[in-house]
């Protein structure tokens, strides 16, 4: 079956540093997407891609990184880390087209420390 | 800017009792709602979306949401809730605006009780 996997699931880290979380898809879908979950917050939008070399800001997006080099993968990156940035991160994937649903990772939980 | 609220951060409800968890948008054009549910420590799950047509969509787990033009409205209903129904729901709207991307509401937490 296709499914989107992200990975680590828990991560620490220290204040400066960078980091990365990766997110996997098997669905073949062109349209991927990278949400923090915040209390209050709901889900809001960091990056997102709608296929191979495009990579467009959302509006929480000062302070990470994304790159998007084949169809299955867009790593997240963290160029270096602020206590701020403690959340939980969310990976969805996308057919193209307005009236298609997406599909969410389970989440990795970081802490910056 | 495309928005969804969730007026209720909390929805209790007694088991076997009709559920019901709340959400209007506010969008320029036709709207594309969605509605997902995330049970604790994991993913969000797709329940149901309304795109066109029927105001009445029917998704998953029972659950069903009713589409209203003039109350910009898309609320979430079950006609008889379960204790496993307890989760976090969020409400969503595709914002045509920027990037086609999914806008969420805060989310509401819905209890069931036994």
């Amino acid at each position: 079956d296709a499914e989107i996997t992200q990975s680590p699931r828990h991560k620490i880290t220290e204040t400066g540093r960078q980091v990365t979380l990766a997110c996997h898809q098997t669905w073949n879908h062109n349209n991927m997407f990278w949400y923090r979950q915040d209390l209050g917050h709901g889900l809001r939008l960091i990056h997102y891609s709608y296929g191979v070399q495009d990579t467009n800001k959302g509006e929480v997006s000062d302070g990470y990184s994304v790159s998007r080099s084949n169809t299955e993968d867009l790593p997240l990156t963290l160029e270096s880390a602020a206590s701020s940035q403690t959340s939980v991160y969310f990976c969805a994937s996308s057919e193209r087209g307005v009236n298609t649903e997406a599909f969410f990772g389970q989440g990795t939980r970081l802490t910056v420390v | 800017a495309q928005s969804v609220a969730q007026p209720e951060d909390q929805v209790n409800v007694a088991e076997g009792n009709p559920l019901t968890v709340k959400c209007t948008y506010s969008v320029s054009g036709n709207p594309y709602l969605f509605w997902y549910v995330q049970y604790p420590n994991r993913g969000l799950q797709f329940l149901l979306k309304y795109i066109t047509g029927d105001n009445l969509v029917k998704g998953s787990y029972g659950f069903e949401a009713e589409f209203n033009k003039s109350q910009t409205s898309f609320h979430l209903k079950k006609p008889s809730a379960l204790v496993s129904d307890s989760a976090l729901y969020f409400c969503a709207v595709r914002d045509m605006e920027y990037g086609n991307k999914l806008v969420f509401g805060a989310g509401t937490i819905l209890r069931v009780k036994s």
